[in-house]
């Protein structure tokens, strides 16, 4: 059974730092792209970083140069490091893992982590 | 990239079918057949239910389906149910730097 149990969350001032992690089991994940999604208060979803299998990395406009994913094999985990956050980036962040089939679509979720950004 | 575009709310009576679009463009959604849809309960991990513009996963009942035209893709919810209340999401593939590129959902209403 797929599981990604997502954490790291919490309250942080703006110009702050946090780093989410997400524990992954029960599937190849070495071979596995992985991405972080996010859902804003009353907003929709909105991809945020992936990190492809062997390691190369993307992330979306709004977090480029602030946001950095990275995984490590060894624990079956992914991370997102997030700096210089700011109130915009306050929403629910998901783990996510990508399926094997045309497009790579995600096809498991974690649960999410709330992350707050304020003073 | 900017989001594809999806209309905010849709709604039908139990037993009635109700169609929600997703639009985008030659770079998004009519480039590739690579649309997604997934459904989104509050508080819950989104499921995706469509995946290649017109499968479903195992477990999806077939009441789901989905088609693509052009830069304009649809899902289509036959014989609602009160369940099928919640958010659905559209998403493609926008090549490598937007792998994963997100409608701005529908909120379904089940009347």
């Amino acid at each position: 059974e797929v599981q990604l149990l997502d954490s790291g969350g919490g309250l942080v001032q703006p110009g702050g730092s946090l780093r989410l992690s997400c524990a992954a089991s029960g599937f190849n994940f070495r071979g596995t792209a992985m991405s972080w999604v996010r859902q804003a208060p009353g907003k929709g979803l909105e991809w945020v970083s992936i990190v492809h299998a062997g390691g190369g990395t993307n992330c979306a406009d709004s977090v480029e140069g602030r946001f950095t994913g990275s995984r490590d094999d060894s624990k079956n985990t992914l991370n997102l490091q997030m700096n210089s956050l700011r109130a915009e980036d306050t929403a629910i962040y998901y783990c996510a893992k990508h399926g094997p089939w045309g497009g790579f679509p995600i096809d498991y979720w974690g649960q999410g982590t709330l992350v707050t950004v304020s003073s | 990239q900017s989001a594809l575009t999806q209309p905010p709310s849709a709604s039908g009576s139990p037993g009635q079918s109700v169609t929600i679009s997703c639009t985008g463009t030659s770079g998004d959604v009519g480039g590739y057949n690579y649309v997604s849809w997934y459904q989104h309960y509050p508080g819950k991990a989104p499921k995706l239910i469509i995946f290649e513009v017109t499968h479903r996963p195992s477990g999806v009942p077939d009441r789901f389906s989905a088609s693509k035209s052009g830069n304009t893709a649809s899902l289509t919810v036959s014989g609602l149910q009160a369940e099928d209340e919640a958010d659905y999401y559209c998403t493609s593939s926008a090549g490598s730097h937007q792998p994963v590129l997100f409608g701005g959902g529908t909120k379904l209403t089940v009347l």
